[in-house]
């Protein structure tokens, strides 16, 4: 079946400028997960949603990021004036349930010049 | 969060060669999970590892876990070039914290 997909693939943006990174999770999974892998770095996680509810967003880095996941199945990572730094690849998994294995998307290279 | 330090950072070896990269914490893990992430994709699953001395195997990878589950090893025999990509050591509290990874080079 259909694994995790994302869109778009690959995103530039100026310094300023708002973005936003959607993902469409297995279907059926009850949990979704964003992580930022920066260059040469592991993934690191950002925040978590158990169908519409987003239980853990310590990992979001400042208040410029924001997520939802409004009917429980497609979220979008929204961020706000992005900065040099906001550069790096943000992943999304889904899971079945919670603890589960993750299946991961193929990611969204962002590049802010 | 939990520390996870992985070594070496870089691996580039001649096919047919064997390999082993490892994985440390200053903790004990939980279950520990290792990935493989090629260009462009995410990780993916290669397999899971919860009790102290575990070992899996995985057609030419083998997986070992320490009896005080503080560290972890990969080993690779005879490498292929398909087996190029990033290794990646992660520890699962329902979030994934992942280790910055060994990026492994198979050469023909």
């Amino acid at each position: 079946g259909a694994g995790v997909s994302q869109s778009p693939r690959y995103k530039v943006a100026k310094r300023g400028q708002d973005v936003a990174l959607r993902c469409d999770p297995i279907s059926g999974h009850v949990s979704l997960f964003w992580y930022q892998q920066a260059l040469g770095q592991g993934p690191e996680f950002l925040t978590y949603f158990q169908n519409e509810a987003q239980l853990d967003k310590s990992g979001l880095p400042s208040d410029r990021f924001f997520a939802e996941r409004p009917e429980g199945s497609v979220s979008t990572l929204k961020i706000q004036r992005t900065q040099q730094e906001d550069s790096a690849v943000y992943l999304c998994a889904s899971s079945p349930g919670q603890g589960g294995e993750q299946y991961f998307g193929p990611g969204t290279r962002l590049t802010v010049t | 969060t939990q520390l996870l330090e992985q070594s070496p950072q870089f691996l580039s070896i001649q096919e047919g060669e064997n390999l082993t990269v490892y994985c440390n914490s200053s903790s004990v893990f939980s279950s520990l999970q290792w990935y493989r992430q090629e260009p462009g994709e995410g990780p993916v699953l290669l397999v899971t590892v919860v009790t102290g001395g575990e070992v899996k195997k995985l057609k030419r990878l083998t997986f070992q876990f320490g009896d005080a589950r503080k560290d972890s090893s990969l080993h690779i025999t005879a490498a292929q070039p398909g087996d190029t990509g990033l290794y990646l050591c992660a520890s699962n509290d329902y979030k994934l914290s992942f280790g910055a990874g060994t990026t492994v080079t198979v050469r023909a």
